[in-house]
Formats: structure tokens, C-alpha cells, sequence
């Protein structure tokens, strides 16, 4: 399709274990983003990629997260050692240009993460 | 820091009522972005505006409205004569322009708008 792609949508797992989520963004957009949305809240900021450079991980909850975009396009946002704080939706969206023009962000549909 | 506060959890209106959703922001910026998104129950967030912080002139589209007064640091979103679709979770979100992070996005905590028939 020509929208945001995640993978999985839902990802269930034990306590402890690592985790890798997939952000496939939409052809060609240079800015990448992903975000963490708890159940009743709005999303908060992860991280933020342009092309392959991963300019603001500030919004990064601990050092058990990590995120890649090795090749400019497909983006990946792995978490170590799970624990239940880490169950939410993650969101990655992308945007044609770089972020200083502000262009609105195109979501995916999210995955869905519980951890037991 | 920037926050962005939607006072409003959730709005039940019956049906081609009119309905306002308000968004508050704060931000020491004097340029920023803001942003109106809907969070339909399949998770997607759909944007539906952006205005910059230099152009307060108000917008139509369709049945949407948008007032922005800098004034009073709102931006709300009216929709007029709502339908059973517009139901959804709406977000408003502001970013400030910048090099690296500007335009990481400050959400708000959301208004679940239920329409009913």
C-alpha cells in the first residue's frame, strides 16, 4: 500500500524478553518518527531519523530502547529486557522532507505491545 | 517546554449537533506548528489540519472548522452537523520549528467524540 506500514500490529510478550518492532514508511519520505502512545494518553515522542541519521533520541524511556533506520528507508525500534512499563501502542510516522519543515506526519496503524 | 492541554476527556453528542473540541497550548516559541488529528478505533492517526503560528486566520473545510487566537493560545476544532463517522479519539499537537527535533510533535491527551444516531 502506499500509507505507513508496522509489523505486527499485535506483539505479546514475557517479561524480560527483547523485542523488535518494523516501520516500513512511505516511499521516498525522508523523516522518520516513532512514538509511544499509553492506553487513554496521547503519543509521546520517541525518536526522530532522517534518512539514515538518528538526530533526537531524547524521548528514548531508558537505555533497553533502541532504533535503527540502517539504509534510509525501513526502520527499527527494539527494546531489551521487556517489562510490563513497556506495553502501549508504538506509532512510527514519516514525512517527506526534513523536519524543520514542519510537514505533517503520515501514521501507521501502530503495534499493539503487552507485555506479561 | 511545550505543552498542549485538551480540558475536554470525552463529548457524547446526539447526531447533527454542532460540537467544539478546545485545545490550550504552551509554547515560548514564536514560531510553531499546530495539529489536528483523528484517532479512529482501527489505531491510525489521520491528519485533518496544520496552521503555523504566523497565519491566524481561521479555516473551513467541509464540515470542520478551526479558530486560532494567539491571543488566548487556542486553537479548537468545530465540527458542524456531525455524523455517527466523525466518532473517534482527536488530538491536537503542536511542534516548533527547529533543525533536528523541531518538528517532533506535542500531543494532547485527547477527546474521545462519540456521535450517536
Amino acid at each position: 500500500g502506499a500509507g505507513v506500514s508496522q509489523s505486527p500490529r499485535y506483539k505479546v510478550a514475557k517479561r524480560g524478553q527483547d523485542v523488535a518492532l518494523r516501520c516500513d514508511p512511505i516511499s521516498g519520505h525522508v523523516s522518520l518518527f516513532w512514538y509511544q502512545q499509553a492506553l487513554g494518553q496521547g503519543p509521546e515522542f520517541l525518536t526522530y531519523f532522517q534518512n539514515e541519521a538518528q538526530l533526537d533520541k531524547s524521548g528514548l524511556p531508558s537505555d533497553r530502547f533502541f532504533a535503527e533506520r540502517p539504509e534510509g528507508s525501513v526502520s527499527t525500534l527494539k527494546i531489551q529486557r521487556t517489562q510490563q512499563e513497556d506495553s502501549a501502542v508504538y506509532l512510527c510516522a514519516s514525512s517527506l522532507r526534513p523536519a524543520i519543515s514542519n510537514q505533517p506526519q503520515h501514521f501507521g496503524d501502530g503495534t499493539r505491545l503487552s507485555i506479561l | 517546554a511545550q505543552k498542549v492541554t485538551q480540558a475536554q476527556t470525552e463529548i457524547s453528542v446526539v447526531e447533527k449537533e454542532d460540537v467544539t473540541l478546545d485545545c490550550v497550548y504552551e509554547t515560548r516559541d514564536t514560531t510553531y506548528y499546530l495539529f489536528w488529528y483523528k484517532q479512529p478505533p482501527s489505531g491510525e492517526l489521520v491528519f485533518l489540519i496544520r496552521r503555523n503560528s504566523f497565519d491566524e486566520q481561521n479555516e473551513i473545510s467541509g464540515r470542520y472548522s478551526w479558530n486560532f487566537q494567539k491571543s488566548t493560545s487556542s486553537f479548537n476544532f468545530t465540527i458542524t452537523a456531525s455524523q455517527v463517522v466523525d466518532s473517534a479519539v482527536y488530538f491536537c499537537a503542536l511542534s516548533e520549528a527547529g533543525e533536528t527535533s523541531g518538528s517532533r510533535l506535542t500531543f494532547g491527551e485527547g477527546t474521545q467524540l462519540t456521535v450517536n444516531p
